[in-house]
């Protein structure tokens, strides 16, 4: 089984400042990771995944993040934020075999507020 | 990609009524997914709907409180039983698509119940 952590429910940052939201998980298998951001009152989009290859990628809206396979960690970052992302933003696994479904397993969200 | 709308975006029902939340997608797809999105929660998947057979519900979600219809390749409509307070949620409508794992959603259902 998976499971996702997002060690931070709420992030306040200013506008311009750089963020970085956290990510670990845990699975016996492979898995791909997911960003996903919903705005208010919409429903989730994908920001940026991880499938193989480098283990930095881009994402849309200038966001980034680093898988780190030993530390199980993939932490999502902007170097300057606008007051526009503010949003929820869930990380996602889903297993790379079959373990009884390929099921997306979502952390809890972390809600970032952006402050002018 | 793919384009998903849900109706109704939001609602506001009774105890003990039902609600049907209808989804439309703009291609046709396999599966579709249905999530609970409870308040200050992350995301909870109900069930998992086919075409031409019934649909697959996660440990914790019944058939009898939430029945789901998959008629085509394009179209699922959930509904949620007898409801109490406690269903009150945002429901998620989902397709996978793109590449391996990436999900697709409408942008939910708001359902209140008093």
């Amino acid at each position: 089984a998976q499971s996702v952590t997002q060690l931070d429910s709420q992030v306040p940052v200013f506008e311009e400042a750089p963020v970085e939201l956290r990510c670990n998980y845990s699975s016996s298998v492979s898995v791909y990771l997911f960003w996903y951001v919903q705005y208010p009152n919409q429903g989730l989009q994908l920001l940026l995944k991880y499938l193989s290859g480098s283990t930095l990628v881009k994402g849309i809206n200038g966001f980034e993040a680093e898988f780190n396979k030993s530390q199980t960690s993939f932490h999502l970052r902007k170097p300057s934020v606008h007051i526009s992302d503010t949003a929820e933003y869930f990380c996602a696994v889903i297993p790379t075999i079959n373990t009884g479904g390929f099921k997306t397993i979502f952390g809890a969200g972390t809600r970032l507020f952006v402050k002018a | 990609s793919a384009v998903i709308s849900q109706k109704p975006s939001r609602d506001i029902c009774q105890r003990g009524t039902s609600l049907t939340i209808q989804c439309q997608v703009d291609s046709q797809v396999t599966m579709m997914f249905w999530y609970r999105q409870q308040p200050g929660q992350s995301l909870t998947l109900i069930a998992t709907a086919n075409q031409g057979s019934e649909a697959t519900y996660e440990s914790g979600f019944v058939i009898d409180k939430f029945p789901i219809s998959r008629p085509n390749l394009t179209f699922s409509t959930l509904t949620v039983s007898n409801m109490s307070p406690e269903d009150s949620s945002i429901y998620l409508c989902s397709v996978e698509g793109g590449e391996v794992g990436e999900l697709f959603f409408g942008e939910g259902s708001r359902l209140t119940v008093l």
